[in-house]
């Protein structure tokens, strides 16, 4: 079976640009999360959706993150405009959890974002 | 404010041991734990999870639960060389917040 799938792996732009990160969660999750890693925070929930609604955005940096998740199947992650400070591996998560969560996450491979 | 803490390491173990991590929590209505391995420049796997108080074993890996102690830990059994990586604690409070994660711990299995 797929597991979720992002896109791109890399992404380097410079500051100001616009930048959008995309996944698709496993087939038949309900529940998708979108992370951000660095060496300073660690892992970092941003936005989580249930039956593509979000639930919970309150991990949104600020006003220049936005997320949807038009269909079941897509979801995007846009940054605009970017920052050096933005500069982290983004990872995107599924699962079948309900919004009372308890379920496992499955992780995609990835966006590794570098903002010159 | 929810924490989840580990000690940061590195913790380094002899191959043929058993690696002990641990991980506390701070949010008293927690109920499910989870814990992932994360390979250098790799995506976080899911490796245990466990929702009651006690012992849940898989193969070399036994995970442990003591919710009055707020306290988590993973057990490594016949550690070997491939189990060297950061080993992530993620706690759900089981409303609509997602997981917390901890830092995590880097262990290192010395051959």
């Amino acid at each position: 079976d797929a597991g979720v799938i992002q896109s791109p792996r890399h992404e380097v732009t410079e500051m100001g640009q616009e930048v959008t990160l995309r996944c698709k969660p496993i087939s038949g999750h309900n529940s998708l999360f979108w992370y951000r890693q660095t060496m300073m925070r660690g892992l970092e929930l941003l936005i989580y959706f249930n039956n593509n609604v979000p639930i919970d955005d309150s991990g949104m940096p600020e006003d220049r993150f936005s997320a949807k998740m038009p269909n079941a199947s897509f979801s995007t992650l846009k940054i605009q405009p970017s920052e050096p400070r933005d500069s982290a591996v983004y990872f995107c998560a599924s699962s079948t959890g309900t919004v009372n969560g308890n379920q496992p996450q499955h992780f995609g491979d990835g966006t590794r974002l570098s903002i010159l | 404010q929810k924490e989840v803490e580990q000690n940061s390491g590195p913790l380094s173990v002899p191959e043929g041991a058993i690696a002990s991590l641990n991980c506390t929590y701070s949010d008293r209505g927690s109920q499910s734990f989870f814990w992932y391995r994360q390979y250098s420049g790799k995506s976080p796997e899911l490796i245990m999870f466990i929702y009651s108080n006690g012992d849940k074993e898989d193969g070399r890996f036994t995970a442990q639960l003591n919710k009055a102690s707020q306290y988590v830990s993973l057990l490594i059994r016949d550690s070997q060389p491939s189990d060297s990586a950061t080993y992530l604690c993620a706690v759900d409070r089981g409303g609509a917040d997602g997981l917390t994660f901890g830092k995590g711990t880097h262990l290192i299995i010395q051959p």
